[in-house]
């Protein structure tokens, strides 16, 4: 199975802050990566795709990027409705994998 | 809209089968895979399996020799079967959407279903 590590394991921040989360596979996975969001009792949300693409209705101040190995996911101007946990998954090789997920929180 | 929903028991005993369906709004199961996740307490999202609207599936090599994903386009629901459960078994269970044609991964989400493995 490919591994996917992100860091940090939890974050803190403050309202109108620039956030990064990184994400790293154990083998290439040719940009088959996604970005979730997830909020206590909720399911997941996709929020960018396929490293760098916005999924529809997603805010512009998130952004992807990355190849191979190593992505980031970026949130431009923290909103208070951000604060959530995230979660990488590689999805070019089953079974898909998430990382360990990121806790966003406020500072 | 595409919508799931999760159904099936929230509590399983130890060494029985757990058995849940995922209900998809009428029109929208056919020509897309469908999959099982689900995330222990505390801990990260596992990708159980997918089907193939057609019927084609795909397992988590973990839990394959217990598991078994279905689908029945004319009730527009998939199932989940996982034989001889434990207490490690015990998981919030999703639904979601593998959309391979647009390669956006999961995109759409059922709200989960929390099942419990005791006795």
């Amino acid at each position: 199975d490919i591994q996917m590590t992100q860091s940090p394991s939890t974050l803190s921040a403050s309202v109108g802050d620039r956030v990064t989360i990184s994400c790293r596979a154990s083998q290439n996975v040719r940009g088959y990566l996604a970005w979730f969001q997830q909020k206590p009792g909720k399911a997941p949300k996709l929020l960018i795709y396929k490293p760098n693409i916005l999924e529809n209705g997603v805010p512009s101040r998130f952004s992807g990027s990355g190849s191979g190995t190593e992505f980031t996911l970026a949130i431009s101007s923290l909103q208070s409705d951000d604060f959530a946990t995230y979660y990488c998954l590689q999805y070019t090789s089953f079974p898909y994998t998430f990382g360990q997920g990121t806790k966003l929180e406020i500072k | 809209q595409v919508q799931l929903e999760e159904s099936g028991p929230g509590l399983v005993k130890p060494s029985e089968t757990l058995s849940l369906t995922c209900s998809v709004s009428v029109g929208y199961i056919t020509g897309y895979y469908w999959a099982w996740i689900r995330q222990p307490p505390g801990k990260e999202l596992e990708s159980i399996g997918y089907i193939f609207y057609s019927g084609a599936t795909n397992y988590n090599p973990s839990l394959e020799s217990r598991v078994s994903i279905s689908v029945d386009t004319s009730k527009s629901q998939f199932y989940l079967t996982l034989n001889s459960v434990t207490a490690a078994d015990t998981a919030v269970y999703y639904c979601a959407r593998l959309n391979a044609l647009s390669l956006r991964s999961f995109d759409y989400w059922g709200q989960g279903i929390r099942v419990t493995v005791s006795s």
